[in-house]
């Protein structure tokens, strides 16, 4: 069965510094892999996808996201955090069915 | 930009008593999902919805649920007879075909049940 495994419930990094979120996922034949953003009381907004196409996928807000198969990673980097940046963000994977799997989540706070 | 929207946005019930969460799916799309989210746990899965009937549905989307598209437009979860665990926040989405296809999600409703 499908999983993804988020390291790091929650990370702290400075405003300017580098963000970066960990996913590993589990899956049995090449997966579709998200990443989603859940701002304070509200819902998951999608911040990019990877879809069998180009391995380095860019999203909004300046996030990327590199899929390496060999080490079945889907890790989230932005160069530098903004302080709107702050919010939980999820790592989920689709795999051949409708639903999405999700990870635990990890919650990004930015010092001043 | 289309959006789903889901009310109401808070919802407080008694345990035993039947509650009904209702979504307004993005117009043309013809996926429909919902997903909960118990308080500091993952976002769950509960059930998939196309052509109206269900297409995929995990193990606790029991008998105590059911899923509608009463009307064209609103797409409805129902918990027949809630128990203190059901209370999470209970997302719909919506998607315009399968596979890699964008899951867009409403705000959620956070349900209570007492």
């Amino acid at each position: 069965a499908q999983s993804v495994t988020q390291l790091g419930s929650h990370v702290s990094v400075s405003e300017g510094a580098l963000v970066l979120l960990r996913c590993n996922y589990s899956s049995s034949v090449p997966p579709y892999l998200f990443w989603y953003v859940q701002y304070p009381n509200q819902g998951l907004q999608l911040l990019l996808k990877y879809t069998s196409a180009a391995t380095l996928v860019k999203g909004i807000n300046g996030f990327e996201a590199e899929f390496k198969k060999s080490e079945t990673s889907f890790h989230l980097t932005k160069p530098s955090a903004h302080m709107s940046d702050a919010a939980e963000y999820f790592c989920a994977v689709r795999p051949p069915s409708q639903k999405l799997v999700f990870g635990q989540g990890t919650r990004l706070t930015i010092n001043p | 930009e289309p959006e789903v929207t889901q009310t109401p946005s808070h919802q407080v019930t008694q345990m035993g008593q039947e509650v009904i969460l209702r979504c307004v799916p993005i117009s043309n799309h013809l996926y429909f999902y919902w997903y909960r989210q118990i308080l500091g746990q993952k976002v769950e899965f509960l059930v998939s919805f196309y052509n109206n009937e269900i297409s995929e549905k995990s193990e606790i989307f029991d008998d105590q649920f059911s899923v509608e598209r009463p009307d064209g437009s609103n797409f409805t979860l129902k918990i027949r007879s809630t128990k203190l665990e059901d209370s999470a926040m209970y997302f719909c989405a919506s998607s315009g075909g399968a596979g890699a296809e964008t899951q867009y999600f409403g705000p959620g409703t956070r349900l209570l049940v007492l």
